[in-house]
């Protein structure tokens, strides 16, 4: 399995305040991604990162932003956190084109 | 309408039975995934397919490019098989790394 983790692995907080996850990964790979996964929806995509400091939007990326300054690591911030936002969220890595490796998944509840 | 659509949404069988679990996209791909989202959350890639089929274990994953359609089968099946089974597809217009789009998802729950 590549190295993924994420952090936290759970996390409880409160309508407004900022929100930051962080990915890291010891493979090397050069794309990473930040997804949700909702009952009654697949996996989301929000956020991917091509390269170190090139990021762009997916599919769901209002009220998520993203950092990528070094190869390793990949944060997903929520900038003011919304009810909506609560959320199963994955990060996961590719080397190119083939397979994508998932992380754990961080289980977020914005009360 | 999904870009993806699996069916069943939920299946129930028997240890020991064959299993088919399908998926039809409606859009140009370059590549097809199967994944498998364990009961404890964490999520492994199965199969990654442009044409044919490929075997690993018990388990074979099909498709038909000019149905846009892929099936996973899996044979004998055992409880330990019980999972979420997850199709994704990468469009053919994709040009930035591996951006996924995933069907909802397939419960198998296998009795023994």
């Amino acid at each position: 399995d590549a190295g993924i983790t994420q952090s936290p692995r759970h996390k409880v907080t409160e309508t407004g305040t900022p929100v930051t996850l962080r990915c890291h990964q010891t493979e090397n790979h050069r794309y990473m991604y930040w997804y949700r996964q909702d009952p009654g929806h697949g996996l989301r995509l929000i956020h991917y990162s091509y390269g170190v400091k090139d990021t762009d939007k997916g599919e769901v990326s209002d009220g998520y932003s993203v950092s990528r300054s070094k190869t390793e690591d990949f944060l997903l911030t929520l900038e003011s956190a919304t009810s909506s936002q609560t959320s199963v969220y994955f990060c996961a890595t590719s080397r190119n084109y083939n397979e994508q490796f998932f992380g754990p998944g961080t289980r977020l509840t914005v009360l | 309408k999904n870009e993806v659509e699996q069916s069943p949404q939920n299946l129930t069988a028997q240890e020991g039975e064959f299993i088919t679990i399908n998926c039809s996209y409606s859009v140009g791909i370059s590549a097809l995934h199967w994944l498998q989202q364990h009961p404890g959350g964490g999520i492994v890639s199965l199969f990654m397919l442009s044409s044919g089929k490929k075997k690993h274990g018990r388990l074979i994953a099909t498709i038909n490019i000019q149905e846009k359609h892929s099936s996973l089968h899996i044979t004998a099946s055992h409880p330990r098989d019980s999972a979420v089974y997850i199709c994704a597809v990468r469009s053919s217009g994709e040009t930035s790394g591996s951006r996924l789009t995933f069907g909802e998802g397939t419960q198998l729950t296998v009795n023994p």
